[in-house]
């Protein structure tokens, strides 16, 4: 198995709304991202877990809330956002260690905050 | 700060043709990604260069990388419609032996083949 699941695809969400975004890869890859990208922009790091632990968070709103429960899952959990927020969510994994940091995006989830 | 800049950021030409993308960044490194991102789609990794002089092809795609200049190249050659995308080069500013995870993205560049 060499992809990343994102699910859902699409959300749609009020600002008073507690949503969450899910992600599962079964790569073994011991780490997991999360990006945020908006239309014609590069992506955004938000997240980095390592080894199941937040290893980066680039200052991100608290109204974006991640959770690495084990080593295949990654979860964001979003609560009373703004519409600005709305954007491709895209979860990625990579191989821990010495070497090339490829990373292995998912499809992404599209999240409209209305 | 590590900047990534890559250019032109949108490329029209016409089937058959050739062209060279560029991507320069500001620090020393020696991993650099090439990745592919379809309209509404997600990002697919193309090339890993990590080392100074590394070249590496894929079809009509051919990605180098000068870490001196800090300097590298897509190379299309006689493009077809397919390759149509966005493409993204990406920075690792560590160098060889970890990561800090942070991949700097440059801008993209927007790349329509015209029949």
């Amino acid at each position: 198995d060499t992809e990343v699941t994102q699910t859902p695809k699409h959300l749609v969400m009020g600002m008073t709304n507690k949503k969450s975004l899910k992600c599962e890869q079964h790569m073994g890859h011991r780490a997991m991202y999360w990006y945020k990208q908006k239309a014609k922009k590069p992506p955004e790091l938000m997240f980095v877990y390592s080894y199941e632990k937040l290893s980066i968070n680039e200052s991100v709103p608290s109204r974006f809330s991640p959770e690495c429960p084990n080593s295949s899952l990654l979860n964001l959990h979003l609560h009373a956002l703004q519409p600005e927020d709305s954007a491709l969510y895209l979860c990625a994994s990579s191989q821990e260690g010495v070497g090339a940091n490829v990373l292995t995006f998912g499809a992404g989830s599209r999240l409209t905050v209305l | 700060e590590l900047k990534v800049e890559q250019n032109p950021l949108f490329l029209s030409m016409q089937e058959g043709k050739n062209y060279t993308i560029y991507c320069n960044y500001s620090t020393t490194s020696d991993r650099l990604y090439w990745y592919r991102q379809d309209p509404g789609k997600s990002l697919e990794s193309l090339f890993v260069l990590l080392s100074n002089g590394a070249v590496k092809q894929e079809g009509r795609l051919m990605a180098s990388l000068d870490t001196k200049a800090r300097l590298s190249t897509l190379h299309i050659t006689a493009a077809v419609h397919d390759l149509s995308a966005t493409y993204f080069c990406a920075v690792d500013p560590t160098l060889s032996g970890g990561s800090n995870y942070k991949l700097t993205f440059g801008k993209g560049t927007l790349l329509t083949v015209n029949p």
